[in-house]
């Protein structure tokens, strides 16, 4: 069983939407990443987060993207005014609790997003 | 920037032979994690070695860790069909703390029966 849900499974957009994904943990992790794939292609980095803020963000993850955990548990990712280059699917990960950011991530099934 | 190479990009094998996947880092890493992905999937971890010259083994899978912390490998021996996948290797950005992980472009294994 992941340690991380994901949802939705899959986002189908139109371009210059915004779309919310939302990752959230089974337990209570403090340590979390983004990643994107781009079908076919290499597991590319966004941003990592720890204790509410953002410590390292990619240079992908541009002022179009942003982070939160709203209610402490759920963590979300942003897009604002999607562009078709942003289809992918989008991961989530943690580290397990107590063991810090250096340590092997375990990641969600994904969001498979579409933008039309 | 740094970046992490995998070679080959594909690999196709008969059952029951050997399979190999090489990584290579532009800069010496404090750690390195290899990740399973299956077709439709998400990245599984596998393994992470951290010291120099580190062998470790699962099973049928040897992973190495190269002297340099530079490189590392992959070896699968007698594959099966349920090693087909996407396997990657990735490491933490130079002495970052932050977790960020830069992954190589993955070996795409496909076993025939």
């Amino acid at each position: 069983e992941p340690e991380v849900t994901q949802t939705p499974s899959h986002q189908v957009t139109q371009m210059g939407q915004e779309v919310i994904l939302r990752c959230v943990p089974i337990s209570n992790h403090l340590y979390f990443y983004w990643y994107r794939q781009i079908l076919g292609q290499k597991v590319e980095f966004l941003v990592s987060f720890y204790n509410n803020e953002i410590s390292e963000k990619s240079e992908i993850f541009d002022d179009q993207f942003s982070v939160e955990r709203p209610d402490g548990s759920n963590f979300t990712l942003k897009i604002r005014s999607t562009k078709l280059e942003d289809s992918a699917m989008y991961f989530c990960a943690i580290t397990p609790s107590g063991t810090g950011h250096n340590q092997p991530q375990h990641f969600g099934d994904g969001t498979r997003l579409s933008i039309l | 920037g740094q970046q992490v190479m995998q070679i080959p990009q594909y690999q196709h094998v008969q059952e029951g032979e050997d399979f190999t996947t090489y990584c290579n880092s532009s800069t010496t890493l404090s750690n390195i994690q290899w990740y399973k992905q299956r077709p439709g999937g998400h990245p599984v971890f596998l393994i992470q070695l951290v010291k120099s010259g580190e062998v470790k083994k699962q099973k049928r899978l040897t992973f190495q860790f190269g002297e340099a912390k530079k490189n590392s490998s992959l070896h699968i021996t007698a594959t099966q069909t349920t090693d087909v996948g996407t396997y990657f290797c990735a490491g933490p950005r130079g002495s970052s703390n932050t977790g960020k992980l830069i992954f190589g472009q993955g070996t795409t294994l496909q076993v025939k029966p």
